[in-house]
């Protein structure tokens, strides 16, 4: 296992489009995360799966944000009538469900979304 | 609700030199604190954490942090740097109290680290 994969690593897109991401987390961590970091800012939170459930998501996920992860594996993050603002790097973690506040989560490298 | 404060938004150091990031955390609870390294095109990486067993910690690449509760402070510490050590570096608290389980991390702002040859 060579840890957290996103798909694609960039994508460039047109205000109004939609777009969809993939994460695929470390095989058997049941918890994923979503966040965006926005240029000269740390991540933010966006939302968070235990297996196929989505339990919790931020204010700052607005009702054009969709993310699943039907079998509780890889989770997929669309976002429809893409606009400027949306552009930044999307980042996906994972961690054993184990785990507690103090055990690391694990990044993937990042989506960065240009919409233009 | 949890934050962290980074005071300094870049630090240049020359290389061979000592490196300090600051970082300031604010909790109602006894938390969990991070440092993680972002470099260029890569993704996050974790330095090292507090989870309350020993206030000094050692991280990876001779970084270490001291958890200092009457400053509520976590800075971050090298006594030498390196050229390899230029990155992103972000003080990171999680949520002790989580909902479903969410540990979910809140970010500084960040600290740029430039090393001067």
């Amino acid at each position: 296992d060579t840890g957290v994969s996103q798909n694609p690593r960039h994508k460039i897109t047109k205000r109004g489009q939609n777009v969809t991401f993939r994460c695929d987390p470390i095989s058997e961590h049941n918890r994923l995360y979503w966040y965006r970091q926005t240029l000269g800012q740390g991540p933010e939170f966006l939302t968070y799966f235990q297996n196929e459930a989505q339990l919790e998501k931020s204010r700052l996920l607005s009702d054009r944000f969709s993310a699943e992860r039907p079998k509780g594996s890889f989770s997929t993050l669309e976002i429809q009538r893409t606009e400027q603002g949306d552009s930044a790097m999307y980042l996906c973690a994972s961690k054993p469900g184990s785990g507690g506040a103090w055990d690391e989560q694990f990044f993937g490298p990042g989506t960065r979304l240009t919409v233009l | 609700a949890q934050s962290v404060t980074q005071l300094d938004s870049h630090v240049s150091v020359s290389e061979g030199t000592p490196v300090l990031l600051r970082c300031n955390y604010s909790s109602s609870y006894s938390p969990s604190l991070f440092w993680y390294v972002q470099h260029p095109n890569k993704g996050l990486q974790l330095l090292l954490k507090y989870t309350s067993a020993a206030t000094l910690v050692k991280g990876i690449n001779g970084f270490e942090a001291e958890f200092k509760k009457s400053e509520t402070s976590f800075h971050l510490t090298k006594p030498s740097a390196h050229m390899s050590d230029a990155a992103e570096y972000f003080c990171v608290v999680s949520d002790p109290v989580s909902n479903f389980g969410n540990e979910k991390l809140t970010f500084g702002t960040g600290t740029r680290l430039t090393i001067i040859p």
